[in-house]
């Protein structure tokens, strides 16, 4: 079955440093897609970035990058120079087919992410 | 283009009780997944609907079902609550509901529901 493991449950930092959030993940799919999802406090998740298991090249978005390992199926987030804004709870997610012949999405448990100005 | 909304968006009710949300899709999206969010077992998959049909369910008891009408909108029961039920609950529409087809998945506001 697949599995998202996104092992540090909170992280707080100062504003201004970096931050990686991790995840690994498990599937026994050929073709997947991984994706990431900020949740502010409102609580609807808001889209960061899809990959599919095809394309491993890393990606860089303004201050947030990626970085996708199939190796060690790894797919890491970074941000840089963070901001109190930057203060969420991050899922990490990898698509699964499932018998009725589309998709779900798995979630890992999720990061809170807390920045102090 | 407006996108998902789920109402309400805040309910408390009674164990015991039955509760319906609902969730409007973007327009022209076809495929309606539901999601239920806790502390202790964070995200997880409840069931998706796409043209009027349940494809897909995952592992909960029957007391969760759900339905989707023909203009797309979805609306998940829940009947005999229990204190467990209480959590975030999720809609994501999608054109098709294949992500491995690069059809974006945009979630709703979601519903918060607490069990006393």
């Amino acid at each position: 079955a697949q599995k998202v493991t996104q092992a540090q449950t909170e992280i707080s930092v100062v504003e201004k440093e970096d931050v990686t959030l991790d995840c690994v993940y498990e599937t026994r799919d050929t073709t997947y897609y991984l994706f990431w999802y900020k949740q502010p406090p409102s609580g609807e998740l808001v889209f960061l970035i899809r990959r599919n298991s095809f394309d491993e090249q890393n990606e860089i978005s303004g201050r947030y990058s990626w970085n996708f390992q199939k190796s060690t199926s790894s797919f890491n987030f970074t941000i840089t120079a963070s901001q109190v804004v930057d203060s969420a709870v991050y899922f990490c997610a990898l698509s699964a087919l499932t018998q009725g012949g589309s998709e779900k999405l798995v979630f890992g448990k999720g990061m809170k992410l807390t920045v102090n100005p | 283009k407006a996108g998902v909304t789920q109402t309400p968006r805040y309910l408390i009710k009674t164990r015991g009780q039955q509760v319906t949300l609902s969730c409007s899709p973007i327009s022209g999206h076809r495929s309606v997944s539901w999601y239920q969010q806790t502390p202790g077992q964070g995200l997880q998959f409840l069931f998706e609907y796409f043209s009027e049909t349940q494809r897909n369910k995952g592992n909960f008891p029957g007391r969760f079902s759900g339905r989707q009408f023909s203009n797309s909108r979805s609306e998940m029961n829940v009947s005999t609550l229990e204190l467990g039920d209480s959590a975030l609950y999720l809609c994501a529409s999608s054109l098709t509901g294949r992500i491995v087809l690069a059809y974006e998945q945009y979630f709703g506001p979601g519903t918060r529901l607490t069990v006393t």
